[in-house]
């Protein structure tokens, strides 16, 4: 079955960089778009970033272009998120999840438990 | 890139329909029939519900069917259980710059 598992959230402080990891397993991870959504506390979701099945595209929302950066490592099934230049807005609740569609990848089927991360001094 | 907009609370009696709208503009729910709709239990991850407008994952109650007019895109939950009870959101494809956007949320009440 699809699993997706994140990891690397904590506490780190405004201006601070964190690094997410999102391990997959169940599928063939190379041939699917992934993305990163994120929900702030008590919030809704917002999408953050995705990336192409051979990394080649990569798009970022405005809100955190130029200091997140999405990658993946297709031999180790693994997504990846560096955040660098934390700032207090950036606390919430990071998600994995895989992108289908056949034409336009264009839904989440389906997403990992979260990882928190929270930006504060 | 503006979040869709949805309403924030709709409720019902067990067994009734109840309809979620997704109000976008002609550059994301109106361009194209890619709206996804997403369950949110309190503390767990969101479910896909259904896709491309109306198709339903498998797994998926046939309780749950989705539609589009225009600019606004609907959720309709059938025979509502008390299961169903959560945050429901939607999320329509907006070309390849910023290709997602998200509704605002919405929260079902089952009386």
């Amino acid at each position: 079955q699809v699993q997706l598992v994140e990891s690397g959230g904590g506490l780190v402080k405004p201006g601070g960089s964190l690094r997410l990891s999102c391990a997959a397993s169940g599928f063939t991870f190379s041939d699917y778009y992934m993305s990163w959504i994120r929900q702030a506390p008590g919030k809704g979701l917002e999408w953050v970033s995705y990336i192409s099945s051979s990394g080649s595209t990569i798009y970022y929302a405005d809100s955190v272009k130029g200091r997140f950066t999405i990658s993946r490592d297709n031999a180790k099934n693994s997504l990846y998120l560096q955040m660098n230049s934390l700032r207090a807005e950036d606390t919430a609740v990071y998600y994995c999840a895989r992108v289908g569609g056949s034409m336009v990848a264009n839904y989440f089927d389906y997403w990992g438990q979260g990882t928190l991360v929270t930006v504060s001094s | 890139q503006s979040a869709l907009t949805q309403p924030a609370s709709v409720s019902g009696s067990p067994g009734q329909s109840i309809t979620i709208s997704c109000t976008g503009t002609s550059s994301d729910v109106g361009s194209y029939n890619l709206v996804s709709w997403y369950q949110q239990h309190p503390g767990k991850a969101p479910k896909l519900m259904i896709y491309e407008v109306s198709k339903r994952p498998s797994g998926v109650s046939n309780r749950f069917s989705g539609s589009k007019s225009g600019n606004t895109a609907s959720l309709t939950i059938s025979g509502l259980q008390a299961e169903d009870e959560a945050d429901y959101y939607c999320c329509s494809y907006a070309g390849s710059s910023t290709p997602y956007v998200f509704g605002t949320g919405t929260k079902v009440t089952v009386l």
